[in-house]
């Protein structure tokens, strides 16, 4: 049974840049494609970006580009995602989610996620 | 950016209705729609992913149909346990947006 484990809430001055832990249990990274979904009341849930079996690397969302990079540490079973420049409105849930290495309408889910990590940005 | 637009955002009913919520996609999606369901304080959850796939340990009272822009998730009959806030999500194409979400409360 897949398990996401999340690091704790934090808390940025604007301009900072933060680094979300995500570990994985119960399956190993290099057989699952990791993604990032935020949540914010005015925005909803915004993805963030995530592997694509079918391009063979990570996609970003326009939006985020330049601001964020995801990475894995296979060998922890730890997925990570950076985000820099921070502003007021990154203020927000973040969550990772993972999808079955595969291509197609059936494999494009999100069908495990990790808890969530609250980041505040505030001066 | 594909917009995804459910309806209503929300609504209420009584343990025991049928409950429909809609979801209309700004292009074509073929059949890259996906469903979820979140609880207050918790993370959102998989119910049925392809536009009509039941997730793996969903209850059968679910379904979803739809194909192109015009999707539907179906409850046929809500338990105490489905008044939750249910969102589409689209995976044709990138970034793979969601709906604005729908929530479905107590009459």
């Amino acid at each position: 049974q897949v398990q996401l484990v999340q690091s704790g809430a934090e808390v940025k001055k604007p301009g900072a840049s933060v680094k979300v832990s995500c570990k994985l249990s119960g399956h190993t990274l290099t057989q699952l494609a990791m993604h990032w979904v935020r949540q914010t009341p005015g925005e909803g849930l915004e993805w963030m970006g995530g592997f694509d079996p079918e391009e063979g690397e990570t996609i970003y969302a326009q939006k985020f580009q330049g601001r964020v990079a995801m990475s894995e540490d296979t060998s922890a079973e730890t997925a990570y995602m950076d985000l820099s420049g921070l502003r007021s409105e990154d203020t927000a849930v973040y969550y990772c989610a993972t999808a079955p290495l595969c291509g197609g309408s059936t494999c494009r889910v999100l069908d495990d996620w990790g808890q969530g990590t609250l980041v505040t940005v505030s001066s | 950016d594909i917009q995804m637009t459910q309806s209503p955002s929300s609504l209420s009913a009584s343990v025991g209705d049928r409950v429909t919520i809609t979801c209309r996609a700004s292009q074509s999606l073929g059949i890259y729609l996906n469903w979820y369901q979140q609880k207050q304080g918790t993370a959102p959850k998989l119910l049925i992913y392809a536009a009509s796939t039941l997730q793996t340990g969903v209850p059968s009272r679910f379904s979803g149909s739809g194909s192109g822009t015009d999707f539907t998730l179906t409850i046929s009959s809500l338990q105490r346990e489905d008044f939750a806030t249910y969102f589409c999500q689209q995976s044709y194409g990138t970034p793979r947006t969601f709906g604005q979400g729908t929530k479905v409360e107590i009459k």
